[in-house]
């Protein structure tokens, strides 16, 4: 079955760019109907969704992040990424990254849910 | 942006209890509305879909109906490995966005 493994560093400074890959195994990162996503907790807080990606390239990111985040895709290794910038000790969080399944129920209704997740990647915003 | 308020925030039960979780819409969103389930130190994972649909493996004592604004989740006979923190999202609008969590705990 599909797996999901994120990676990057665990330290960030301000100011610096967090990068993070996740590394999807078990099947094709290009198959089927399906979206990437990343989702960030903070420690003892709620998920927040940060963004996703579908294969084709398309993205769709949170408003309030939305100046600061790129998600991409790398199909040949089958990754996708999240790139967030000027980042301050808000962004401390742990991150996970998910694969939404975007499931036919009839005609013209879709199901969308996050059917499989990564085990999540601390990464804490510190001098 | 759609708020997703649960109530309660925190929850005691015994073993066999049903227990019930509710999740507010801040508008109508029809049946888009899924069911988290995480315990601690691990990732969500997808219980009930569609507000309605229980998920491949989940086993049947979860069930979540409504649709509109108000949703609930049960867990018709509380089990020891249930302890976790049961999250709400909707995805009638994006950005997607999550209830604050509902924890759960053995009494």
């Amino acid at each position: 079955q599909v797996q999901l493994q994120e990676s990057g560093p665990g330290l960030v400074k301000p100011s610096q760019t967090l990068s993070l890959t996740c590394t999807v195994s078990g099947g094709s990162i290009s198959s089927g109907s399906y979206y990437w996503s990343w989702i960030r907790q903070p420690a003892g807080k709620g998920l927040e969704w940060i963004g996703r990606i579908y294969t084709s390239g398309s993205t769709n990111y949170n408003p309030s992040l939305k100046s600061r985040v790129t998600i991409s895709v790398d199909t040949s290794k089958n990754q996708f990424s999240l790139k967030l910038s000027s980042v301050t000790a808000a962004d401390t969080a742990v991150y996970y990254c998910a694969r939404e399944h975007r499931a036919a129920a009839g005609t013209l209704y879709y199901y969308y849910y996050m059917d499989v997740w990564g085990k999540g990647t601390t990464v804490t915003v510190s001098s | 942006d759609i708020q997703m308020t649960q109530s309660p925030s925190s929850l005691s039960a015994s073993v066999g209890d049903r227990v019930t979780i509710t999740c507010q819409a801040s508008q109508d969103i029809s049946n888009y509305l899924n069911w988290y389930q995480q315990k601690p130190g691990k990732a969500p994972k997808l219980l009930i879909y569609d507000a309605s649909n229980l998920e491949t493996g989940v086993p049947s004592r979860f069930s979540g109906s409504g649709s509109g604004t108000d949703f609930t989740f049960t867990i018709s006979s509380l089990q020891p490995e249930d302890i976790a923190t049961y999250y709400c999202q909707q995805y009638d609008n994006l950005p997607y966005s999550f209830g604050q969590g509902t924890k759960l705990e053995i009494k």
